[in-house]
This record gives C-alpha cells, sequence and structure tokens, in this order.
C-alpha cells in the first residue's frame, strides 16, 4: 500500500537558519503529493503541493520538487523565522479511486530560536 | 480559499454521554468528506470517509456503532461519538474535499476530553 516516511524530528534551528525536511513516499502509480502545516492547537493547513514529476511547489517561502526517480518530496526554506515552528506533514493522496485517501507522513516538529 | 469550520472547538462531556461535532465546508459544497483522529504529538489517523446521501466507509478498526457519521448535505457532516469513554479523548479533525480536485482543506479540528 501507500507510504509516507519523513525524517525523525524534533527539529530545533535558530531563526535565519537553512531548513530541509525529508520526506520519501511509496505509491502505485503517479500520485499527488502535499505538505501540510500544522500550527499549535489547530487543524491543518495545505502549504504547497505538486501533482506530477518536476513539479516546484512554493509558497510562504517554502520549496518541494516532486522527484519521481528518487520518490522524494523534501521541503526547505532558505531562512526559517519563528513563527514557522510547527508541525509538518508530507502527505500523497493516491492516483486510484473516487475516495481516494491521504496517506500521512508521522509528522515532525520544528521549533525555530530567536 | 476554501474555508471549512468544525463546532464545537474544545468539548469536555462525563463518560456514557454522546458528543457531537460538526464540520461546515463554508464556501463551498463538498461531496466528500473525512475524519480524522489525532492523538498527541502523532499522525492524523483517517477513522471514515463520509460522501454526501449515503453511509459512511469506515477504515478498518474503527467502530462504527461507536462514531456515527451523518453527511445530509453537501455543507456539514457530523460526527457522534456515542456512550463516550476517557479513552475516546483526542483531537478530531475533519477536512473535506472539493468535486474533481484533489485538495482536502481540513477543520480547525475539537478537543474532545471524557471525564
Amino acid at each position: 500500500g501507500d507510504s509516507v516516511t519523513q525524517m525523525e524530528g524534533p527539529v530545533t534551528l535558530s531563526e535565519e537558519a537553512f531548513l530541509t525536511i525529508n520526506c520519501t513516499y511509496t505509491a502505485t502509480g503517479y500520485p499527488s503529493l502535499f505538505w501540510y502545516v500544522q500550527y499549535p492547537g489547530e487543524g491543518l493547513q495545505l502549504l504547497l503541493k505538486a501533482t506530477k514529476a518536476d513539479d516546484k511547489g512554493s509558497n510562504k517561502g517554502f520549496e518541494a520538487t516532486y522527484r519521481k526517480e528518487t520518490t522524494s518530496f523534501h521541503l526547505e526554506k532558505g531562512s526559517v523565522q519563528v513563527s514557522d515552528s510547527a508541525v509538518y506533514f508530507c502527505a500523497l493522496l493516491g492516483s486510484t479511486g473516487a475516495n481516494s485517501k491521504l496517506t500521512f507522513g508521522k509528522g515532525i516538529t520544528l521549533s525555530v530560536r530567536p | 480559499g476554501a474555508v471549512v469550520s468544525q463546532h464545537p472547538s474544545r468539548v469536555i462531556c462525563k463518560s456514557g454521554t454522546s458528543v457531537k461535532i460538526e464540520c461546515r465546508s463554508l464556501d463551498f459544497q463538498a461531496t466528500t468528506m473525512f475524519w480524522y483522529r489525532q492523538f498527541p504529538k502523532q499522525s492524523l489517523m483517517l477513522m471514515a470517509t463520509s460522501n454526501e446521501g449515503s453511509k459512511a466507509t469506515y477504515e478498518q478498526g474503527v467502530e462504527k456503532d461507536k462514531f456515527l457519521i451523518n453527511h445530509a448535505s453537501l455543507t456539514l457532516s457530523t460526527l457522534t461519538v456515542t456512550s463516550a469513554h476517557p479513552e475516546d479523548s483526542s483531537f478530531y479533525i475533519c477536512s473535506a474535499r472539493i468535486p474533481g480536485a484533489d485538495t482536502q482543506y481540513f477543520g480547525p479540528g475539537t478537543r474532545l476530553t471524557v471525564l
């Protein structure tokens, strides 16, 4: 079945540091890939997405490129801010079925120090 | 953008009572909504997929008689936790998908505490 693997956390960075959060996936067909962010006490917000190989999703300074050859969708940001402190989830949407379901990674907590 | 609301945001109830959580899509019609449960510091666990006008599809291991889902309109799905027990305490999150699109939009979640 489909699966998403995220790097182990938590991650603590200083403000303005470079961020990389690794995400790899296993899926049949051609899934869509997503990054969601969850701020403390809140639900999930879509951060960015990519629907086909070599697509780059970007939002709020975050970027991720859909790499089919390495089955990866790593999240990057050049300069993090304290306000980026949150839990980040990588997810994929299987490409088959009207009720195709999101499969989430375990999530990783990012803390950014001033 | 697409907005999904949940009500209540927080509820505390006594063991044995039932609790209803509402999920509404505010600016779009959602033929499909999803209900998730999230344990502390863990990922989201899909409980069921709710389609408007039909019975929900429950994931393996989720008791459908305990977690009643109703999707009576294109903008509203409800989750009722029946005869709640302390082990049902959790963060419940719903999401909705715009027909034909692949993105799910999530509600802000409901924190349920059963005493």
